[in-house]
């Protein structure tokens, strides 16, 4: 089945700067590729998503890559603010029943 | 309003006490899953349901049953349960299997002793 392996397991970053986070998955048939965000306490919540159709996708101020050939997704954010601390999962999915597999996610910690 | 609820949010059981973890969604959704978040584990699938009557295992299986009667229902069932299902759960629904967003329950603590 797929494995998607996600990198780094927490990132501390200075408010204002920018946070990459990366995901590698193994079944090249995967063409979904979604990020949840988990608040402390929360449940996790779709905040982007590509489909391998698409290189690139953005949203104010995150944006998704997607390389297919070398089987590997980031999560850019930039201008990073305090409400951006969370727990990220990465996850992938071929469209089968099973459904999505996730990373194990990163703690982004925003520093004042 | 658009949701999915999970009964109980915390629980505290002794081993081998059946107990039933309730989830329902009101969005009309065909595909169901259970989820369980361990530290440093991330999210791993117990079971899902493509419609109802449809079940079938994911990831972590073993201690746990689940069934789908009604569409909008998906309990999940520790039979025994054991130390090692103290976690935190999370029921998910989604209009279908494949590339649709997954809407999460609030999530159920579970501390089995």
């Amino acid at each position: 089945g797929e494995n998607v392996e996600q990198h780094p397991s927490t990132l501390s970053v200075q408010e204002g700067d920018s946070a990459v986070i990366k995901c590698t998955y193994s079944d090249s048939a995967s063409n979904y590729f979604p990020w949840y965000k988990q608040e402390l306490g929360k449940r996790p919540q779709l905040i982007i998503d590509i489909r391998s159709n698409v290189g690139e996708k953005k949203d104010q101020r995150i944006a998704v890559t997607l390389n297919k050939t070398a089987k590997h997704f980031s999560l850019h954010i930039t201008e990073t603010q305090p409400e951006d601390s969370a727990v990220y999962f990465c996850a992938a999915s071929w469209g089968g029943a099973d459904g999505l597999t996730f990373g194990k996610g990163t703690h982004l910690i925003i520093q004042p | 309003e658009a949701q999915v609820t999970q009964n109980p949010r915390y629980l505290i059981t002794v081993t081998g006490k059946k107990l039933t973890v309730t989830c329902s969604q009101n969005m009309n959704h065909e595909y169901m899953s259970w989820y369980r978040q361990d530290p440093g584990l991330g999210l791993r699938q117990i079971y899902y349901s493509m419609n109802v009557e449809v079940t079938d295992k994911g990831d972590v299986p073993e201690g746990y049953k689940v069934s789908r009667k009604e569409k909008r229902n998906f309990p999940l069932i520790l039979e025994s349960p054991s130390p090692n299902q103290t976690s935190l759960y999370f029921c998910a629904s989604s209009r279908e299997q494949g590339f649709y967003e997954q809407y999460f329950g609030p999530g159920t603590r579970l501390t089995v002793t």
